[in-house]
């Protein structure tokens, strides 16, 4: 079954505000981390990845937090844009014994209110 | 960066009829692909992974001899849906590793993704 799951299926925030979405993965083997955005009708794009050796990383606008201890994943994006409204997916890679695939959350749709 | 193809992006069938995606990567090799469907407003989940040169992985309650997946080269992978049925409408999305970063680490990239409409 599914091992990660979303906290906040919906999220909505103020354009220039701070959104956090978060994320809490089952599987403490997982050793690779990412987060995903899927725009209406296109396939996920890349946002930022974190390894399990890290528990920070941060991008362009984007920073991703992670926490072994309580299996916890958290994308924080500033100052939001309506073009940074989509669902965000976490994705966890399973670890040693996996070809690669990854394991998706449920996902959090993220709207900007302008 | 990479890129990873899918054709068709959109295809109407009529029940009872095959539909074969493609997905291909289009700047990189890749040895394994990986098929993902995605009913609206779920998340993606994982069907298969495809092998190059050998046959596909699927995963628990996924029919293979419905969902044939042919991996015939390093840049291709195909998905066939046979005999649709309009329970098989969904959003189906590949995704690929580039051969040279490893096999369980470094970005996967994702086609665009085909949605299928069976009528």
């Amino acid at each position: 079954g599914e091992s990660v799951g979303l906290h906040l299926p919906t999220l909505s925030v103020q354009e220039g505000d701070n959104s956090i979405i978060n994320c809490a993965y089952s599987n403490s083997a997982s050793d690779y981390f990412i987060w995903y955005k899927q725009e209406s009708g296109k396939g996920p794009q890349f946002i930022i990845d974190i390894r399990s050796n890290m528990d920070k990383r941060q991008g362009q606008r984007v920073t991703v937090l992670l926490n072994k201890t309580v299996k916890h994943l958290s994308l924080q994006i500033a100052a939001t844009q309506p073009g940074d409204s989509a669902v965000y997916f976490c994705a966890e890679n399973p670890g040693e014994g996996s070809q690669g695939n990854l394991i998706f959350g449920k996902g959090t749709k993220l709207s900007v209110k302008p | 960066g990479a890129v990873v193809s899918q054709h068709p992006s959109r295809v109407i069938c009529k029940s009872g009829t095959s539909v074969k995606i493609e997905c291909r990567s289009l700047d990189f090799q890749a040895t394994t692909m990986f098929w993902y469907r995605q009913f609206p407003k779920k998340s993606l989940m994982l069907m298969a992974t495809s092998n190059e040169g050998s046959k596909a992985t699927y995963e628990q309650g996924v029919e293979k001899d419905k969902f044939l997946i042919n991996h015939a080269s390093l840049t291709l992978s195909t998905l066939t849906v046979t005999s649709a049925h309009p329970e098989d409408s969904s959003f189906y999305i590949c995704s690929a590793r580039d051969l040279g970063q490893g096999a369980s680490t470094g970005e996967l990239f994702f086609g665009e993704g085909s949605r299928l409409t069976v009528l």
